[in-house]
């Protein structure tokens, strides 16, 4: 298997414009995580679905994140409208049958100027 | 509700020297354990973790670390480190009773190995 894939790796853009990261699990995972890193903040879990079904999203900062996952093997994080203090590195994760470990993709450098 | 604290944002160390990244965590049940590393420019990866049996685990490159319950900790010990072992390590738990098995992870200690 590849792994989680993400895209894209890198994403600079302006002010208030929309922004789209794409995330594919590993095939057989049924939950699925998005993740933000920032120097400032760490590592925050913004929203995870199990079964292609939102489950706790109070994890995202406000009305301009949404996250979708609309079958299986795809999910996107949307911003709209972007803001420079969303810039952070976002990752995606999933796993499958409980053994304790997330597996991340390389995560999107998103940087809005 | 679970919390993790690492104690140190960073520990600078020379080659071949070793080290101990400091992992503290708070639960009223029982948990899990783990500890994930994160390379420059990629994402974090299991290192190891603790789900039950001998309290002292290792990893497949000389890292290990011990649950002690009655601490409360999950140190992470390597007696010999090197140049490759630079990233930044997180500590994470999660709790026997949490139906998603949630990971809760520490702020990360960005080991810092020098020549």
């Amino acid at each position: 298997d590849a792994g989680v894939i993400q895209s894209p790796r890198h994403e600079v853009t302006e002010m208030g414009q929309e922004v789209t990261l794409r995330c594919k699990p590993i095939s057989g995972h049924d939950y699925l995580f998005w993740y933000r890193q920032t120097m400032m903040r760490g590592l925050e879990l913004l929203i995870y679905f199990n079964n292609n079904v939102p489950i706790d999203d109070s994890g995202m900062p406000e009305d301009r994140f949404s996250a979708k996952m609309p079958n299986a093997s795809f999910s996107t994080l949307k911003i709209q409208p972007s803001e420079p203090r969303d810039s952070a590195v976002y990752f995606c994760a999933s796993r499958g049958v409980y053994t304790g470990e997330l597996f991340f993709g390389e995560g999107s450098r998103l940087t809005v100027l | 509700a679970q919390s993790v604290t690492q104690l140190d944002s960073q520990v600078p160390v020379f080659e071949e020297a070793p080290v101990e990244l400091r992992c503290n965590y708070s639960s009223s049940v029982s948990v899990y354990l783990f500890w994930y590393v994160q390379y420059p420019n990629q994402g974090l990866q299991l290192l190891l973790k603790y789900l039950s049996g001998s309290t002292l685990v290792e990893s497949i490159n000389g890292f290990e670390a011990e649950f002690n319950k009655s601490q409360t900790s999950f140190h992470l010990r390597k007696p010999s480190v090197h140049i490759s072992d630079t990233a930044e390590y997180f500590c994470a738990v999660s709790e026997y009773d949490n139906a998603g098995n949630m990971l809760t992870f520490g702020g990360g200690t960005r080991l810092m190995v020098k020549p």
